[in-house]
């Protein structure tokens, strides 16, 4: 167990939708990480947050926001749901924003959009 | 040219063999290495953690680091079939603050089996 908790795990909506996911991070990291994993991508980053404020943007579209909370944890909000939005969303750790600190990753939500 | 390249296999072992997991990259500023296990359905699991040239041994994993040649790899001894998972290679440079250079960039995953 990483210590990284996501809910919801299972996630069935439709299209144009909005849904938003949840992260707590592993007691005492700071940082948290959201990445989209599909087959044909892999594992993509989308944004990183450390001590409440957005530290780094990956390939994350305008769609999709998200933000972290005074108590460490984090929501990734989606909406206007497509098809192409189905995929593992994993939330990940870490002490430090950079650099030395390895991410911990919890067991992901899976999104299906209908 | 993908920042980091990683063969998805799969690849398939009979239990007790030596299995060798690779991944190459093009980014000098890359300092910071690991490697992941991940389970179906479960999220990636961290095994090593290194950042220097060399070797690193846990148990029945060693990493390998080499600098000059981009290149890392994973040795696992004595495959148990409870090795079966697909295997990620990741690497981060110390990044600028702000950027998204120093996020941890993933190769894709090798896929490994290992047979009883």
């Amino acid at each position: 167990d990483s210590g990284v908790t996501q809910t919801p795990k299972h996630l069935i909506t439709a299209t144009g939708q909005r849904v938003t996911l949840r992260c707590s991070p592993r007691s005492g990291d700071l940082s948290v990480y959201w990445y989209q994993q599909s087959l044909d991508q892999g594992l993509q980053f989308l944004i990183q947050y450390y001590n409440g404020e957005e530290r780094a943007k990956g390939n994350i579209l305008e769609r999709f926001s998200a933000q972290q909370f005074p108590d460490l944890h984090s929501e990734l909000n989606l909406s206007s749901l497509e098809l192409g939005d189905s995929a593992l969303y994993f939330c990940a750790s870490s002490v430090g924003d950079r650099g030395p600190s390895p991410l911990h990753f919890g067991n992901g939500t899976r999104l299906t959009v209908t | 040219q993908k920042e980091v390249e990683q063969d998805p296999g799969p690849l398939s072992v009979p239990e007790g063999a030596i299995v060798s997991l690779n991944c190459t990259y093009s980014n000098s500023a890359f300092q910071y290495f690991m490697w992941y296990r991940q389970y179906s359905r479960k999220g990636p699991e961290l095994l090593m953690y290194t950042y220097s040239s060399g070797n690193k041994e846990d148990g029945r994993f060693t990493a390998q680091v080499d600098k000059s040649s981009k290149y890392i790899s994973l040795f696992i001894r004595d495959s148990q079939p409870s090795d079966s998972a697909t295997y990620l290679c990741a690497m981060r440079s110390w990044g600028d603050y702000g950027g998204s250079q120093g996020n941890l960039i993933f190769g894709k995953g090798t896929k490994l089996s290992v047979k009883p």
